[in-house]
């Protein structure tokens, strides 16, 4: 049974427009999200995390926010731009002192048209 | 070279071979991961070691061994795999409780 949730295999936005990557998790005890980039033929690579005392954390262009009651977490990005294509998996793990098992989503595909 | 690096980044074996991937992190990293992600499937964390000692074994089936000589270095022997074993392994490392840095994986065909 899947823990962390991507509902969205795919999404495809316009070129300086907002992306909204989704994800849902049922493990209520996840108290820390990551979100990780994936082009092909290289490793995943972290983009932005949000700890479950937030509700929101930014970082330039990227915004991931928290609904705890909704188990749910999102990533906006604004603008989009076409280098932002790549596959976005969302990762939950548990802290208190060994957040080293992160539980995967499948990833969404965006796509950014010029 | 720089970051965390993984050979080969391809392998095609019958289900008698042994082989070994290898896993090297340049980062100062005491937490080293290997991750098994099959087709439409999710990330599955496989094995973690911390300061070399392996603190996680996520029901893996013994086929697959790895092996932690130092902080810096990963090994994953495999041997009479499976055709479903085929799939992208990567390796990760982290500081504690840290964010982690993924390689580009291993590309891997059981035959």
């Amino acid at each position: 049974d899947q823990q962390v949730k991507q509902n969205s295999p795919s999404l495809s936005v316009q070129e300086g427009r907002i992306s909204i990557l989704n994800c849902d998790y049922t493990n209520s005890m996840f108290d820390y999200f990551l979100w990780y980039k994936k082009y092909p033929a290289e490793g995943p690579t972290f983009l932005i995390s949000i700890s479950s005392i937030k509700d929101k954390n930014e970082d330039g262009r990227f915004t991931v926010f928290l609904n705890k009651s909704a188990k749910h977490l999102s990533l906006h990005i604004v603008p989009s731009q076409p280098g932002d294509s790549a596959v976005y998996f969302c990762a939950a793990s548990l802290s208190g002192g060994s957040n080293y098992k992160l539980t995967f989503g499948k990833g969404t595909l965006l796509t950014v048209n010029p | 070279e720089t970051g965390v690096t993984q050979t080969p980044r391809h392998l095609v074996m019958g289900m008698t071979n042994k082989k070994s991937l290898k896993c090297e992190q340049h980062l100062g990293h005491n937490a080293m991961y290997w991750y098994k992600q099959s087709a439409k499937k999710p990330l599955e964390l496989m094995f973690v070691y911390n300061f070399k000692e392996q603190t996680e074994n996520n029901s893996v089936p013994s086929r697959f061994s790895p092996e932690c000589p130092n902080s810096s270095h990963l090994f994953l022997h495999l041997h009479t795999l499976q055709p479903e074993d085929s799939a992208l392994y990567l390796c990760a490392s982290s500081h504690p409780a840290d964010e982690q840095f993924f390689g580009p994986g291993t590309r891997l065909t059981v035959l």
